[in-house]
């Protein structure tokens, strides 16, 4: 199957300061990516779609100035999160699109903590 | 809308049989099932799409009712291996995008 390598797998960050989050497809090439997040004992949620060459599209209620989304290249999305809060703190994991007949491919996810 | 999974939480002995059932309020094009683990990401178990087939995978089977959008998961004589959250994922729309369901706790004791 198709791999999707995410770095860090995990980060630990002062309140206020940003985190990026790399999440490569390292044998297809990708035009869009999914970001979810997850709290303790919670479903994946999805956060915003990643678009290669254009904006990303934010799901309702998440924060478009908060989370950025770049889709720099077709093997390469990122997340940053700026000024981040305690809240904050979250599992984050991106995954492909699903495929015909395929499944949806995830990063190893990276645990965030702010304190 | 988010899938709802049920029930939310399971314990089981080894070797006993379980069923985790998903259904959306939504038409769907597929319904994929996961395991996850703790802190690392969800593990893929197998896709179900349009047509009412059912798939299996050694003792993990699974059966998708698209008339009533709803797709169950079968777990038969359960290992301690099993343990770890169940999600099931829809697939409504051309996006390639899934919608997780609210997940499912199995725990298989020895």
């Amino acid at each position: 199957g198709a791999v999707v390598s995410q770095h860090p797998s995990w980060v630990i960050c002062k309140s206020g300061t940003s985190v990026k989050i790399e999440c490569r497809s390292l044998d297809f090439q990708a035009t869009t990516m999914f970001w979810y997040r997850q709290f303790p004992k919670q479903s994946l949620m999805l956060m915003a779609t990643s678009n290669e060459g254009s904006k990303a599209t934010y799901e309702q209620g998440v924060e478009k100035d908060k989370f950025l989304i770049n889709h720099a290249s077709l093997t390469l999305s990122t997340l940053t999160v700026t000024s981040a809060h305690p809240e904050d703190s979250s599992f984050y994991i991106c995954s492909g699109p699903t495929g015909p007949y395929t499944e949806a491919f995830f990063g190893q996810g990276t645990r965030l903590t702010v304190v | 809308q988010q899938p709802v999974q049920s029930p939310q939480a399971v314990i089981l002995r080894e070797g006993e049989d379980a069923v985790i059932n998903c259904s959306s309020s939504k038409a769907l094009y597929s319904v994929h099932w996961y395991r996850q683990k703790h802190g690392e990401a969800p593990v893929f178990l197998m896709i179900l799409l349009k047509g009412g087939e059912q798939k299996g995978h050694d003792k993990i089977s699974a059966s998708f009712n698209e008339k009533k959008q709803q797709s169950s998961l079968y777990l038969t004589a359960s290992q301690l291996s099993y343990s770890g959250t169940y999600f099931c994922g829809t697939e409504a729309g051309s996006a390639r995008q899934l919608t997780f369901g609210s997940g499912t706790q199995l725990t298989v004791l020895p």
